[in-house]
């Protein structure tokens, strides 16, 4: 029979355009955060980290920014390519152990 | 250098058996983290070990067990095993698992009960 779970929010993006992935966090006491990148079939791979007493860091492609106020935490990725196809998770800390969001899956367009 | 390593990658099970699932970190990584990965979510956490020591512990029923051994590789144990373990068990290692640190995971190991 069909099997039935939880459809993951999916975006969307033409190759070469820019991507932006948003996430809420729940703990107002969270001070580092994370981004990972899942392919299918393995595990989540670091892509970026920030902490709280930073709005805005950069890497190779990436940038993520946060916005304490709101609890929101947002990942860019410019000129996506193909490999970036994937499903993207937040991660809070939160005592030491890290607490996922939901994902989103990135699929990405010739 | 090695990245953090799981094994068996996949497992078939049925229900009311037990499991051992077995993860080496990254040479130099004292500590190690267990998460459950069920299909279309986040990771879930269910243990942290550091020098042998459980450090952390999820929100998971006493089926679920873990250890850490001298040269920092962990097993995770689950007995029981009911339907809803399905799922993908992945190993995460940092160098000392204090807080604000990067975590690695590994490929994960893809378990299934039937």
């Amino acid at each position: 029979g069909e099997s039935v779970g939880l459809h993951l929010p999916t975006l969307s993006v033409q190759e070469g355009d820019n991507s932006i992935i948003n996430c809420a966090y729940s703990n107002s006491a969270s001070d580092y955060f994370i981004w990972y990148k899942q392919e299918s079939g393995k595990g989540p791979q670091f892509i970026i980290d920030i902490r709280s007493n930073m709005d805005k860091r950069q890497g190779q492609r990436v940038t993520v920014l946060l916005n304490k106020t709101v609890k929101h935490l947002s990942l860019q990725i410019a000129a996506t390519q193909p490999g970036d196809s994937a499903v993207y998770f937040c991660a809070e800390m939160v005592w030491g152990k890290l607490q996922f969001g939901a994902g989103t899956q990135v699929v990405v367009t010739p | 250098d090695a990245g953090v390593t799981q094994s068996p990658t996949h497992l078939i099970k049925t229900r009311g058996q037990h499991v051992t699932l077995r993860c080496s970190p990254i040479s130099g990584h004292k500590s190690v983290s267990w998460y459950q990965q069920v299909l279309g979510q986040g990771p879930q956490f269910i243990f942290q070990y550091y020098e042998k020591e459980e450090r952390g512990r999820g929100n998971f029923p006493d089926r679920f067990s873990a250890r850490q051994f001298p040269n920092y590789s962990s097993e995770l144990n689950v007995n029981a095993l009911l339907l809803g373990d399905s799922a993908l068990y992945l190993c995460a290692s940092s160098l000392t698992g204090t807080v604000n640190e990067k975590l690695f995971f590994g490929s994960g190991t893809q378990l299934s009960v039937l």
